[in-house]
Order: structure tokens, then C-alpha cells, then sequence
């Protein structure tokens, strides 16, 4: 049984640019959560996807943006990216309920210079 | 909002040696992750506490909740190179709607 899995694990984009992530998440869960983890720090909660739709949003600019897809994988968008963006995002996925043990895939490594 | 505090941030330890690492949250807790990371990489889940009182252990790691305190303990026996790392503590909200909040980690680094 696979986990949740990332792609791509790896990217460097210019300020300014656009970047899409994308994480499929663990057979059986419907909920994918985003979070971004600077350098030295805990990852900090970006959003939540659930039925397709954004359930909750942590303190995050407009320019961070997600959509998942029937199938409950998950994609992140993030536009004028800027060099404070640099970071790994991580995705994790649950099934529907709380209170379940949450999975975290090996993340995206994002580069922005 | 509720913050996470883990102490300490970072500690050295000898191989062999016992080691503990806490994590005291500002707000009730409703339940309580511990998961170790490698550098630069994902999470690995290591346990889950939701009662007070609560105690979990995953080979030579043990976890503790103590609700009046609000807070959590994470114990190592024995230490290994292998348990070498980052420890981060995450808590759920009120709501269990599996939206971590997480401490900034403790840095563990084995003697060998």
C-alpha cells in the first residue's frame, strides 16, 4: 500500500514564477492537507481539501491556492512566488472523521531565486 | 491561537543514554502527535495520544499526555544513531478536524 506521495521532490523557480505540487494521497483517505516548513522551523498549515472543496484555511495569502480532484489527489498552486517562498511543502492526507492518525508524504523541496 | 512550545531545541546525546523531550501547549489539549523528521525530508509518524493520562510506546520511544499540565513527554531508552533527528510535536484543535498545529522540533543528535 502506497503512502501519500509528492511530486516533484525537487524545483527552483524564479521570483515572480508560478509552481504547481501535486500529492496523491494514502489508499482509503479523502482529506489532503497542505503545510509549508521553512528551514528551522515546524510546518506551518496551509489549507484543507475534502469533497473537493477548501474546508479550512490557515494564515495563508491568496496567492497560495489548491484544488483536488475526484480521485482525492491534491494539488497546490502557489503564484508570484517570491523568495520567502523557498520552503518544503509537505501534504498529508487522512480519511474523514478526526481524530485519525495523519500521513505525511516525503515533501517538495521549493527553490526560489 | 494555540502555540506549541518543545524543549529543548536541540540536545547531543551518548549513544546509550536516555533522553526525554517535552512539548507544552498554550491551549487545552485535544490530542497530540509526535513525529520524528530526517533532514529535509517528510514525517514520519511515530504516535498519538488523545486522553489524559494517556502512555504509547513504539520500540524504545515512549509518550506520555498529561492533560492538567497540558503538555507531552517523549522518552528514548537506550538511544541509537538511528533515533538521530528532528522530534516534532502537533497538536488537534477543539474541532479534531486533523489541522496540526505543530511546535518548531526538537534537534536530537546521537554520540557514537
Amino acid at each position: 500500500d502506497a503512502g501519500v506521495t509528492q511530486s516533484p521532490t525537487h524545483l527552483i523557480k524564479t521570483r515572480g514564477q508560478q509552481v504547481t505540487l501535486r500529492c496523491s494521497p494514502k489508499s482509503g483517505h479523502d482529506t489532503v492537507s497542505w503545510y509549508q516548513q521553512a528551514l528551522g522551523q515546524g510546518p506551518q498549515f496551509i489549507f484543507q481539501y475534502y469533497e473537493e472543496e477548501e474546508r479550512q484555511r490557515g494564515n495563508f495569502p491568496d496567492r497560495f491556492s489548491g484544488h483536488q480532484f475526484p480521485n482525492y489527489s491534491s494539488e497546490l498552486n502557489v503564484n508570484a512566488l517570491l523568495l520567502g517562498d523557498s520552503a518544503l511543502y509537505l501534504c498529508a492526507s487522512s480519511p474523514t472523521g478526526g481524530g485519525n492518525t495523519i500521513y505525511f508524504g516525503e515533501g517538495s523541496w521549493l527553490t526560489v531565486v | 491561537s494555540q502555540e506549541l512550545e518543545q524543549s529543548p531545541q536541540s540536545l547531543i546525546v551518548q549513544e546509550g543514554k536516555n533522553l526525554t523531550i517535552n512539548c507544552t501547549s498554550s491551549k487545552t489539549l485535544y490530542g497530540l502527535y509526535w513525529y520524528k523528521q530526517k533532514y529535509g525530508e517528510g514525517l514520519i509518524f511515530l504516535m498519538m495520544l488523545q486522553k489524559g493520562g494517556e502512555e504509547k510506546s513504539h520500540e524504545k520511544i515512549t509518550a506520555k499526555l498529561d492533560e492538567k499540565k497540558q503538555q507531552s513527554s517523549l522518552h528514548i531508552t537506550a538511544s541509537q544513531p538511528s533515533h538521530a533527528g528532528i522530534y516534532l510535536c502537533g497538536a488537534d484543535t477543539l474541532n479534531r478536524d486533523d489541522k496540526i498545529i505543530f511546535g518548531k522540533g526538537t534537534r536530537l543528535h546521537i554520540l557514537p
